[in-house]
């Protein structure tokens, strides 16, 4: 069975500074993984999305993450944080189960961005 | 074009009664899956509609939770005898076709606090 797992509910960086979100999965095939960043009161919008190419994936708002599959991880990351990436960010991971592709959701990152 | 909407934004309702809740998915998208998402939780899978297969209800907590979608299109999820750990926000999402690695368009969530 998929499951996801993402290592800190709460994670604090300086306004300039490296953000690193961290992000395994457990999968029996090579799966299709996704982060999603939710702003308040909004609903989730996807940041970028690894579908077995490359695997250093670049997405939106200059972040990007690497699928390692010797480590099973899927980790964010942005060079130089901005306030406005204080959100909460979402790893997911999808694979075929009895023809049907559902999405696991890990429990969610919060960042938040110090000035 | 329009994205995924949903109705109402937020309902507060008291224990005992029934809810409906509405999405409306992108125009074309034969995929749509509702999730749930509780206050320090990831989101958690309900139901997932694809075409005109028969439905995976496979996350449904409970038999006072069902979905239905009219015409491959609007959805409602509807919790019957409400109690108040329903109190979540209900995530609507829509994809293309339901294949591996599509990306899930969110609705804004409808707000649900059971008194």
């Amino acid at each position: 069975a998929q499951s996801v797992t993402q290592l800190g509910s709460h994670v604090s960086v300086s306004e300039g500074a490296l953000v690193l979100l961290r992000c395994n999965y457990s999968s029996s095939v090579p799966p299709y993984l996704f982060w999603y960043v939710q702003y308040p009161n909004q609903g989730l919008q996807l940041l970028l999305k690894y579908t077995s190419a490359a695997t250093l994936v670049k997405g939106i708002n200059g972040f990007e993450a690497e699928f390692k599959k010797s480590e099973t991880s899927f980790h964010l990351t942005k060079p130089s944080a901005h306030m406005s990436d204080a959100a909460e960010y979402f790893c997911a991971v999808s694979e075929n189960t009895s023809g049907t592709y559902k999405y696991i959701f890990g429990t969610g990152t919060r960042l938040k961005v110090l000035a | 074009g329009a994205g995924v909407s949903q109705s109402p934004s937020n309902k507060v309702t008291e224990k005992g009664k029934d809810v409906e809740l509405r999405c409306d998915p992108i125009s074309g998208h034969t995929a749509l899956y509702w999730y749930r998402q509780s206050l320090g939780q990831g989101l958690e899978f309900l139901i997932y509609f694809q075409g005109n297969s028969a439905p995976d209800k496979s996350g449904l907590p409970s038999d006072r939770f069902s979905a239905e979608r009219t015409g491959g299109s609007v959805s409602t999820l509807t919790i019957q005898r409400t109690q108040q750990e329903d109190s979540a926000v209900y995530l609507c999402a829509s994809s293309s076709n339901g294949v591996g690695g599509e990306t899930q368009y969110f609705g804004p969530g409808t707000r649900l606090l059971v008194l």
